[in-house]
């Protein structure tokens, strides 16, 4: 079972560039959601969604922009990079719409982005 | 402020040996707490998953004890295997239904031969 896939896994910009992070899951799981992981700090959540059609956003969603258009696929774009962006980035998913039940949540490999 | 405060933030072990790790909140009103294990450059892989009537749940060497009343949560391993070394996260969420969970900023394991 491939679970959650992101990609790429490692990724370089220039201040300034935009790109997208992509995130897979094949469990048909409702709930998708992107965090960002500083040393430090606990995982902070960017954006998330309840399901295809329906995003919202976390606690740090300046400069980031997210979709859903299918139950598998959430994409999270970075709209013009800063070095503050640097992080690795997790896409996480569950199968009931809010992980704040007891629905366990899986984790991709993680992207890690490095602004220059 | 970080609603979820872990202690230590890194210990280094004998193989073996058990340890115990900590892990206190204010998150409220809560929900469930759990305990997530994120090898090196992988992604966090859930270990256990507690609700406020229970106190203890065993996943194998892991042993994992929440006192809701207190606001505490611990995470116990035993006899530590090389396997072990990695962070240690503890994550809890609230009722609000405000889909968001409040993470931990981990607790490093490094376990010696």
């Amino acid at each position: 079972n491939a679970g959650v896939t992101q990609t790429p896994k490692f990724q370089v910009l220039k201040t300034g560039q935009s790109m997208t992070l992509q995130c897979a899951q094949d469990m048909n799981h409702e709930y998708m959601s992107w965090y960002r992981q500083d040393p430090g700090m606990g995982l902070r959540l960017i954006h998330y969604s309840v399901g295809a059609g329906i995003t919202d956003q976390g606690e740090v969603p300046n400069g980031y922009n997210v979709s859903r258009s299918t139950t598998e696929d959430f994409p999270l774009r970075l709209l013009s990079a800063a070095p503050s962006q640097t992080s690795v980035y997790f896409c996480a998913s569950s199968r009931q719409g809010s992980p704040t039940n007891t629905g366990e949540l899986f984790f991709g490999e993680g992207s890690r982005l490095t602004v220059l | 402020k970080n609603q979820v405060e872990q202690s230590p933030q890194s210990l280094i072990i004998l193989e073996g040996k058990n340890c115990t790790l900590q892990c206190n909140y204010t998150v409220s009103p809560f929900s469930n707490l759990r305990w997530y294990k994120q090898d090196t450059g992988r992604g966090p892989v859930s270990l256990t998953i507690m609700t406020f009537s229970e106190n203890t749940k065993s996943n194998g060497r892991y042993t994992a004890t929440l006192d809701a009343d207190t606001k505490q949560s611990s995470l116990h391993i035993t006899a530590s295997q090389l396997s072990d070394s990695a962070s240690y996260i503890c994550v809890v969420s609230s009722r609000r239904g405000d889909y968001k969970l409040s993470f931990g900023a981990g607790t490093t394991v490094t376990v010696r031969a």
